[in-house]
């Protein structure tokens, strides 16, 4: 049981919009920075956003993110077959003293 | 350029002991807090283990804690983590991830070292 909640699957079609939502608590994304990771099948996860809604240098635009709260969102706009990959939401959990992550959704791209 | 190379993966027994290693290059090592962090097969990812950039503070999951040991070599731009009392439930791919400003972001991933502990 993870101590972010993601949804397991998000789809779409090609061109689309998704978000995917991350849901936490005060201790976590209500008092801390939110990161967001890709990963493809085999490949180590790579940032996508960090500090609730930076993009690294690379990451294409249509990739966002956003905080209200204790929840977080993954935006993504213009929806491409490589987009297809699980995403993770991830955080500091101050009460725990420790790193958390959602359970990850798994993008498809019909 | 950044890189972060994980050894020292096996298969061993239930019980067993395995020490991993981070070779850290690119980047002066001791400027920068380091993270373990693995993955089960087919599952989701799981934060292991932080250590600030002198030591000076170390964190751990509740799941591995008083079994497996963080540390850091800074002279050697190398991390490591010795896991003890291995358990089936700890095979998983491990990866040492690069800490970010902000405590809980990873910006830079090794490529990971698989643990199987199997009987």
């Amino acid at each position: 049981q993870s101590v972010l909640t993601q949804p397991p699957s998000v789809s779409a079609a090609p061109g689309q919009k998704v978000t995917i939502s991350c849901s936490g608590s005060s201790s976590n994304i209500g008092n801390n920075y939110v990161s967001w990771y890709q990963q493809f099948p085999g490949t180590a996860p790579k940032l996508l956003i960090y500090d609730n809604n930076k993009r690294p240098s690379g990451i294409p635009e249509r990739f966002s993110g956003s905080k209200s709260g204790t929840s977080a969102t993954l935006g993504i706009t213009g929806l491409q077959t490589g987009d297809e990959a699980d995403y993770y939401c991830g955080t500091w959990d101050s009460s725990l003293s420790a790193g958390v992550f959602g359970g990850g959704t798994k993008l498809t791209v019909l | 350029e950044v890189q972060l190379v994980e050894s020292g993966g096996d298969l061993l027994q239930p019980g067993g002991s395995l020490r991993l290693s981070c070779a850290a290059s690119g980047f002066t090592l001791s400027g920068y807090s380091m993270n373990w962090v693995r993955q089960a097969p087919g599952k989701g990812l799981e934060w292991l283990s932080y250590i600030s950039g002198s030591s000076s503070s170390i964190y751990y999951a509740d799941s591995v804690k008083g079994r497996f040991t963080v540390s850091r070599d800074n002279a050697k731009n190398s991390l490591y983590l010795q896991m003890n009392s291995l358990r089936a439930e700890d095979t998983a791919v491990y990866y040492c991830a690069r800490g970010g400003i902000v405590a809980g972001t990873f910006p830079y991933w090794g490529q990971g070292t698989l643990v199987t502990v199997s009987s």
